[in-house]
């Protein structure tokens, strides 16, 4: 699975907590996306990464914010949880701009859910 | 506002048949149209693509058509098998941007 390892893989919060969630790869690729998926909306970008510290947002990154001292890591926080966040999450690498220079190769996903 | 629209949202097939998935684009600057397959508990996979400068592109059993006069593309699946079973997303990018996913059709073939 091109050397993405999402964590945790399942989690339960409360309405109100703050919760991160890590992307950890072995590839040394430097960009890095978080998604979300939900039932007819597809994969919706949340903010994605073009280096270490470089960050950007993507189309629903209200009440997210990201994080990436390391090349290998990039972290999603939820500063404080809300049901609306309760979701699948995907974190994607691609070794170059633009999939079709490059693909983007997905984890396995973090399932979130916002009691 | 979704800039990729995909149908149907759920396909149940007979081993053996076609599967046809369909989207449909507005942002014609979009030049590059790849599909995604996702397995129960895994990541989408990158499964096939296309660029507007051909019609059709064809991979063993799986097969895009792509209409640039109608803003439309579609995937065929021949002789579908029941591990064909999954999701695809289609999706589409344009230069300088990120990728746009369609709704996602859940793909169900019998056996």
């Amino acid at each position: 699975d091109a050397g993405i390892t999402q964590s945790p893989r399942h989690k339960v919060t409360e309405t109100g907590t703050p919760v991160t969630l890590r992307c950890h790869q072995t590839e040394n690729h430097r960009y890095m996306y978080w998604y979300r998926q939900d039932p007819g909306h597809g994969l919706r970008l949340i903010h994605y990464s073009y280096g270490v510290k470089d960050t950007d947002k993507g189309e629903v990154s209200d009440g997210y914010s990201v994080s990436r001292s390391k090349t290998e890591d990039f972290l999603l926080t939820l500063e404080s949880a809300t049901s609306s966040q309760t979701s699948v999450y995907f974190c994607a690498i691609s070794e170059r701009a633009g999939a079709y220079n490059s693909p983007l190769h997905f984890g396995n996903g973090t399932r979130l859910t916002v009691t | 506002q979704q800039q990729v629209k995909q149908s149907p949202q759920s396909l149940i097939v007979q081993k053996g048949g076609i599967s046809i998935i369909n989207c449909a684009y507005e942002n014609t600057a979009f030049d590059y149209f790849p599909w995604y397959q996702q397995f129960p508990g895994k990541g989408p996979a990158l499964l096939i693509a296309i660029r507007p400068d051909v019609s059709e592109k064809k991979e063993g059993r799986f097969t895009i058509s792509f209409n640039k006069s109608a803003k439309q593309f579609s995937l065929h699946i021949m002789d579908s098998q029941p591990g064909d079973s999954a999701t695809y997303f289609c999706a589409a990018e344009s230069s300088g941007s990120r990728l746009t996913f369609g709704e996602g059709t859940q793909l169900t073939v019998n056996p």
